[in-house]
């Protein structure tokens, strides 16, 4: 089955540019959807089709998918932004829906 | 505007079966991939296998002959049945809805902790 690796942490200050990576072969081929999740929370789509933003989602996040890498970009990060952000994509081959193992945003 | 709601045991006995509930309240519930993902305690998220209505369903390798997932459309509800439990087992589980454009999950349910101990 299809994987995807994401840095398990990135850390940045507050106002700074959080970049947030997803690595699979040839990863611009597929969609790739992320989502954040806070603790005790259920996880919250941020960004699907690679860079498009949900209704109600923060101009601030954003995506990009190229070669073999996608990226969620949270721009003016917050504290409010501390998370686990998770990307996601779907195997056509075999049906399966593919989670990164996440990546812990820390805000210093 | 798509609300799950989900319940079901929250503490299993070793070799027993899991089972969980999950309605969907809003929106259309042919067409769409309801499924169970799960997270153990301090770890990521493993998708678990999905329901399509008039089309089939599909299981996560990782879970074998141990899975089932169910619908019922009369109520509007999906149905998780894990059997033959161990602690490897204990996680919060959530349902979601899938979306069939693109492929993500655009509605989850809250989640619910299952423990198995003895």
């Amino acid at each position: 089955s299809y994987v995807v690796t994401q840095p398990p942490s990135v850390s940045v200050a507050p106002g700074q540019t959080a970049k947030i990576t997803c690595a699979g072969n040839n990863i611009e081929g597929k969609d790739v959807h992320w989502y954040q999740q806070k603790p005790g929370q259920a996880p919250v789509l941020v960004v699907y089709d690679d860079n498009v933003r949900p209704s109600g989602v923060t101009e601030r996040f954003s995506g990009s998918n190229s070669g073999d890498t996608a990226t969620l970009n949270i721009t003016g990060v917050e504290v409010g932004d501390e998370a686990d952000y998770y990307c996601q994509t779907w195997d056509i081959r075999t049906y399966h829906w593919v989670f990164g193992g996440g990546t812990k945003l820390t805000v210093l | 505007q798509v609300q799950l709601q989900q319940w079901g045991t929250g503490l299993v006995k070793p070799s027993e079966t899991l089972s969980l509930t999950c309605a969907v309240d809003g929106g259309s519930f042919g067409g769409n991939y309801w499924s169970w993902i799960r997270q153990a305690p301090g770890k990521g998220l493993e998708w678990i296998g999905h329901i399509k209505h008039w089309g089939g369903t599909i299981y996560n390798p990782s879970f074998k002959s141990r899975v089932t997932i169910s619908e019922d459309t009369s109520k509007r509800q999906s149905s998780l049945k894990l059997t033959s439990v161990t602690a490897a087992d204990t996680a919060m589980y959530f349902c979601a809805r899938g979306n069939t454009s693109s492929y993500f999950f655009d509605s989850w349910g809250q989640g619910t902790l299952v423990i198995v101990s003895a």
